[in-house]
């Protein structure tokens, strides 16, 4: 699959567990933050975004926390589930006139049954 | 609806060929975004269009490069020639506006030989 040859960090949770997977970013303009899913083969799937002007955002099962005084943002998942398997990349957009995304690294998220 | 759609899935060429790659973004998308990954490295901005027109090509490694998006529809990027290190994912997203969430692609892996 596409993640051949890279060494992402790996968060291994069993079913049912909560997961949290944690990123920072650098950009102090950046002013709009999402969470995406990949999983093998296929694109980034949107999960949950939030605003600067916001910390906390919740969707179904997922909920984003936004630390801006620390650059961190995190997602937290609920009951995490095998489905749940896949690779979680944070984005920030650049703050600039053209909402380009920037990526994190990613994290591969494993969940045991 | 159908979302955003990439061709081919998969190339594998010789060093020096010519590749072109298609993006067709969700119908009534102004903004159409092309990002690659690299094998080992994140996510990253390639160029951005508005409609036909190029309004950040900054991400773009080199004249190699050559992106269009011709009446404002589909896009192609074509690289000629094509390099040992153009070897990766190429995603293509495309958002209605330039505030929120960018739709993505399956994308395009490339690999030069």
């Amino acid at each position: 699959g596409e993640s051949v040859g890279l060494h992402l960090p790996t968060l291994s949770v069993q079913e049912g567990d909560n997961s949290i997977i944690n990123c920072a970013y650098s950009n102090s303009a950046s002013d709009y933050f999402i969470w995406y899913k990949q999983e093998s083969g296929k694109g980034p799937q949107f999960i949950i975004d939030i605003r600067s002007n916001m910390d906390k955002r919740q969707g179904q099962r997922v909920t984003v926390l936004l630390n801006k005084t620390v650059k961190h943002l995190s997602l937290q998942i609920a009951a995490t589930q095998p489905g749940d398997s896949a690779v979680y990349f944070c984005a920030e957009n650049d703050g600039g006139a053209t909402n380009k995304l920037i990526f994190g690294t990613g994290t591969l998220l494993a969940v045991q049954p | 609806e159908a979302g955003v759609t990439q061709f081919p899935s998969h190339s594998v060429i010789e060093k020096g060929q010519t590749v072109t790659l298609r993006c067709d973004p969700i119908s009534g998308h102004d903004n159409l975004y092309w990002y690659r990954r690299v094998m080992g490295k994140e996510i990253k901005f390639l160029l951005h269009f508005v409609k036909e027109s190029k309004q950040d090509e900054s991400g773009m490694p080199n004249n190699r490069f050559l992106a269009e998006r011709t009446g404002g529809t589909y896009s192609t990027l074509k690289v000629q020639p094509a390099e040992l290190e153009d070897s990766g994912v190429y995603f293509c997203a495309s958002s209605p506006g330039l505030r929120g969430e960018q739709f993505f692609g399956p994308g395009t892996r490339l690999t030069v030989l």
